[in-house]
């Protein structure tokens, strides 16, 4: 079965400081992949996805990931963090019922 | 567009209880899921639809019933709630599309339901 690690519980960081998730996946074969972000509160947002093609993804408000095939790795980055970045996020990959299975989440504090 | 909806927000129910959580889309889209979130355990899917009167179970069905009777309603029902279905629901919806498409979600902001 497919599966999502999170490598990170939580992360606290300060304003400015460079960021990098990090989420591997167990299946081999073609894969969908995605970036959410839930802000406190709120439903799940998409920051971002890969389905094929550039393996540097760029998504909303200045993150990024990249597809690394041979690492089964799709780390979340983003070169400054701001205190609005404050949030959990989930790496998840896509299912073969059309859902998404998702990692369990990295809670991402951002000191101002 | 409002996307997807649900209701209500919050609920608290005695064990035994049983309720419905609603969810709508306005995105014609075929296909809908109901996923829950526990603290720490980020989602798991309880149900999903691929289209009118079709649905099937997902990873943590037991407890729960779903209907699909129409593209745009897919209600997620408890019947004896119990403490361990405390939880937020998530309802979310895609497009039937290419297989590289059809997993980008849309979710809803979700229930918050409490079984004392």
């Amino acid at each position: 079965a497919q599966s999502v690690s999170q490598h990170n519980h939580h992360v606290i960081l300060s304003e400015a400081a460079s960021l990098e998730l990090g989420c591997n996946y167990s299946y081999g074969g073609t894969v969908n992949l995605f970036w959410y972000v839930q802000y406190p509160g709120q439903h799940l947002q998409l920051l971002l996805k890969y389905f094929s093609g550039d393996p540097l993804v760029k998504g909303i408000k200045g993150f990024e990931a990249e597809f690394i095939k041979s690492k089964f790795s799709f780390n979340l980055r983003k070169p400054s963090v701001q205190w609005s970045d404050t949030a959990e996020y989930f790496c998840a990959v896509g299912g073969s019922q059309g859902n998404l299975i998702f990692g369990k989440g990295t809670k991402l504090s951002v000191k101002p | 567009n409002a996307g997807v909806t649900q209701t209500p927000k919050f609920r608290i129910l005695k064990i035994g209880q049983s309720m419905t959580l609603q969810c709508t889309q306005d995105m014609n889209h075929n296909y809908m899921y109901w996923y829950r979130q526990d603290p720490g355990m980020g989602l798991k899917l309880i149900y999903y639809s691929v289209g009118a009167g079709i649905t099937d179970k997902g990873e943590v069905p037991n407890g729960y019933n779903v209907s699909r009777s129409t593209t745009e309603d897919f209600p997620l029902r408890l019947e004896l709630a119990a403490p361990s279905q405390t939880s937020v629901y998530f309802c979310a919806s895609s497009a039937r599309g290419q297989r590289a498409s059809y997993n980008e979600q849309f979710f809803g902001p979700g229930t918050r339901l409490t079984v004392l």
